[in-house]
């Protein structure tokens, strides 16, 4: 059974901190990302990565940035949290080959619920 | 690149009456495309998938159709029950992996 999860599942933070938010899978899997889920807005795509030390952005990288040294770990970070970045943090894996394998599910984590004062 | 609408944004049900989600890509590049349920406070979970190459896929009370021309797919929910209150997002990827999800339907069965 895949195994996706957060290391947080709520996270209070203040203006201008600095916010890691970190996602583990126990798959294998080739392919992470990561997404913010707004309501009436869906899951939006910030970041992804096909292997360790890539990245590629997503729909909204701005304010982001993305760490992968491992292939199992995948983490967000908040270079100095705004009060616009508050949002449900959703981290998901799955296998699959770039650029022309076949595409199979993803497998998303627990969600990781930010609020910045 | 890929664009994804998801109709209608809210849906009320009486139980046992069949509900339809529908979507629509922009990508003619996009092979795969799956639906997902999410109870409150919960992850999303796959509940039905399809790929390019089949018309449509059925599995127990849920169906999805796909229409490549029109570059539309459908959710089928018949004879709905209570437990089948959620939200439902479609999405569509291509061989890159890339997903872009739908904003998202919320369905109310009421009994």
């Amino acid at each position: 059974d895949v195994k996706v999860t957060q290391s947080s599942r709520y996270l209070v933070k203040r203006t201008g901190e600095k916010v890691f938010l970190e996602c583990v899978q126990d798959m294998d899997h080739e392919n992470m990302f990561w997404y913010r889920q707004d309501p009436g807005l869906g899951l939006r795509l910030i970041y992804f990565s096909y292997d360790v030390k890539m990245k590629e952005k997503g729909d909204i990288p701005e304010g982001y940035s993305v760490s992968r040294e491992k292939k199992e770990r995948f983490s967000l970070i908040l270079e100095s949290a705004s009060t616009n970045q508050t949002s449900m943090y959703l981290c998901a894996s799955t296998t699959g080959l770039a650029g022309g394998g076949v595409t199979d599910t993803q497998y998303f984590g627990p969600g990781t619920r930010l609020t910045v004062l | 690149g890929e664009n994804v609408e998801q109709h209608p944004s809210t849906l009320s049900v009486q139980e046992g009456d069949s509900a339809v989600i529908k979507c629509t890509y922009s990508d003619s590049a996009s092979n795969y495309f799956p639906w997902y349920k999410q109870e409150l406070g919960k992850r999303p979970q796959l509940i039905i998938d399809i790929r390019s190459n089949v018309g449509e896929k059925k599995d127990q009370r849920i169906a999805v159709t796909l229409n490549k021309t029109a570059k539309h797919f459908s959710l089928h929910i018949t004879e709905t029950q209570p437990e089948d209150s959620a939200v439902y997002f479609c999405a569509a990827t291509d061989s890159w992996g890339k997903f872009q999800f739908g904003a998202g339907t919320q369905v109310v069965v009421t009994p």
